[in-house]
């Protein structure tokens, strides 16, 4: 299986900060990588797909960029509702796997 | 409106079977894949399952190959999954999600599986 490594684990930040989380993939996934915001007691959320297109409804301060086997999800400015885990997942091929997770915190 | 709603859920001891639901609305559900996602309380997400639109593909994760059967019918839009075998490092919350190639655009709000004695 394709293992997915999220660095850092835990990332504080402050309101209007700009925050970078990197994905790393145990070999190459070319652009086949998702992003999920999840908040506590609550489903994940898509965020960005194919590494870099943003879902729908999801606001123009997310992007997400990379490929090959290194990926990163960008918030150019943090909003209060920003703060939650953050996960990749992998869908090159079965089993789909995802990254450990990036919680969001306020400094 | 667009949803997922799991069912299905509950205590249940080790060694015995337990089978998940997915009742689907709101999109033409026999044009997707679909996957059971699930997370242990206060960890991360898992892939456990995923099945194509007509059936005719599935995969599911190493950890729960030949124990867990994932399947689908169309004509009621629902997904399941027939979990037997089952262990003490199967309880969690299980989420049900729909596919898009490979990404998951949209979830249920997971039903809880504890085994435990």
């Amino acid at each position: 299986d394709i293992q997915m490594t999220q660095s850092p684990s835990t990332l504080s930040a402050s309101v209007g900060d700009r925050v970078t989380v990197t994905c790393r993939a145990s070999q190459s996934i070319s652009t086949w990588l998702a992003w999920y915001q999840q908040k506590p007691g609550k489903a994940p959320r898509l965020l960005i797909y194919k590494a870099s297109s943003l879902e729908s409804g999801v606001p123009s301060r997310f992007s997400g960029s990379g490929s090959g086997t290194e990926f990163t999800l960008t918030i150019s400015s943090l909003q209060p509702d920003d703060f939650a885990t953050y996960y990749c997942q992998q869908y090159n091929s079965y089993a789909y796997t995802f990254g450990q997770g990036t919680k969001l915190e306020i400094k | 409106e667009v949803w997922l709603v799991e069912s299905g859920g509950g205590l249940v001891q080790p060694g015995r079977s337990l089978t998940l639901s997915c009742a689907a609305s709101g999109f033409t559900f026999d044009d997707y894949a679909m996957h059971w996602v699930r997370q242990v309380p206060g960890k991360g997400l898992e892939w456990v399952s995923g099945i194509g639109w007509n059936s005719g593909s599935m995969g599911y994760a190493d950890s729960v190959q030949g124990r867990f059967i994932i399947s689908r019918d169309n004509a009621k839009n629902s997904l399941y999954l027939d979990m037997h075998s089952l262990r003490a490092e199967d309880t969690a919350v299980y989420y049900c999600a729909k596919g898009i190639v490979g990404y998951f655009d949209l979830w249920g709000q997971g039903t809880r599986v504890t085994v435990s004695s």
